[in-house]
């Protein structure tokens, strides 16, 4: 099925790093968000965009949603052991609540 | 509930097999979708109910697969003669929001690791 082209697909870094991974699409959505998901566990929402061009922060988080609508980048400042996980994107178009999900970015966080 | 509960956590099934995968979604949530996770992969969606009705079932793969939630609550995946490739983890969520997952609406479950051996 569709799905969204996430970058990176995995990233090892240090405690106390800046990371950062995107998404893009051939199509245009109107919503973006961004969720994590733990072993065992659904995706949990972290972030939602509404608007192009829309910067959010949550936290250590910050999410942007691209003035094309073609594409969203996630960043987490200053990383810690518990952000380690699988980080994917979604896109949501105009056909009711189905999401687009991106192929996952696979973060792990060296103490 | 508190969350989407989906029932069993774990199933494992013989080729061939006829399942059923239940998912309870949040209290007055009225939006709910069935999305299903290969190993490696993002979730992709299968169906989506609004009240009792599917207004969108554009995701299942085939026949073989088909969705009820005849009361506008709970929801049964149910999946005939059963593929290894049927093997995933289906997930369900919840929404109080026709079109989606505004204003943090959108819950997933656990999920149901489905294994056709």
């Amino acid at each position: 099925g569709q799905q969204l082209n996430q970058s990176p697909q995995s990233m090892f870094i240090q405690e106390g790093e800046d990371v950062s991974m995107n998404c893009t699409s051939s199509s245009i959505f109107n919503t973006w968000l961004w969720y994590k998901q733990d072993p065992g566990e659904g995706p949990v929402l972290l972030i939602a965009l509404y608007k192009a061009g829309e910067l959010t922060s949550n936290g250590r988080l910050t999410a942007q949603f691209g003035i094309t609508r073609k594409d969203s980048f996630l960043n987490i400042s200053a990383s810690i052991p518990s952000d380690v996980g699988i980080y994917f994107c979604a896109g949501l178009g105009n056909q009711g609540g189905k999401l687009i999900f991106g192929q996952g970015t696979e973060l792990s966080v060296k103490p | 509930g508190a969350g989407v509960s989906q029932t069993p956590s774990n199933k494992v099934t013989e080729k061939g097999k006829y399942v059923e995968l239940r998912c309870d979604p949040i209290s007055g949530h009225t939006a709910l979708y069935w999305y299903r996770q290969s190993l490696g992969q993002g979730p992709e969606f299968l169906i989506y109910f609004q009240g009792t009705g599917a207004a969108d079932d554009s995701g299942l793969p085939n026949d073989r697969f088909f969705a009820v939630r005849p009361e506008g609550s709970v929801s049964t995946l149910k999946i005939q003669r059963t593929e290894r490739g049927d093997s995933a983890v289906y997930l369900c969520a919840s929404s109080t929001e026709r079109r989606g997952p505004y204003n943090y609406g959108y819950t997933f479950g656990s999920g149901t690791r489905l294994t056709v051996v």
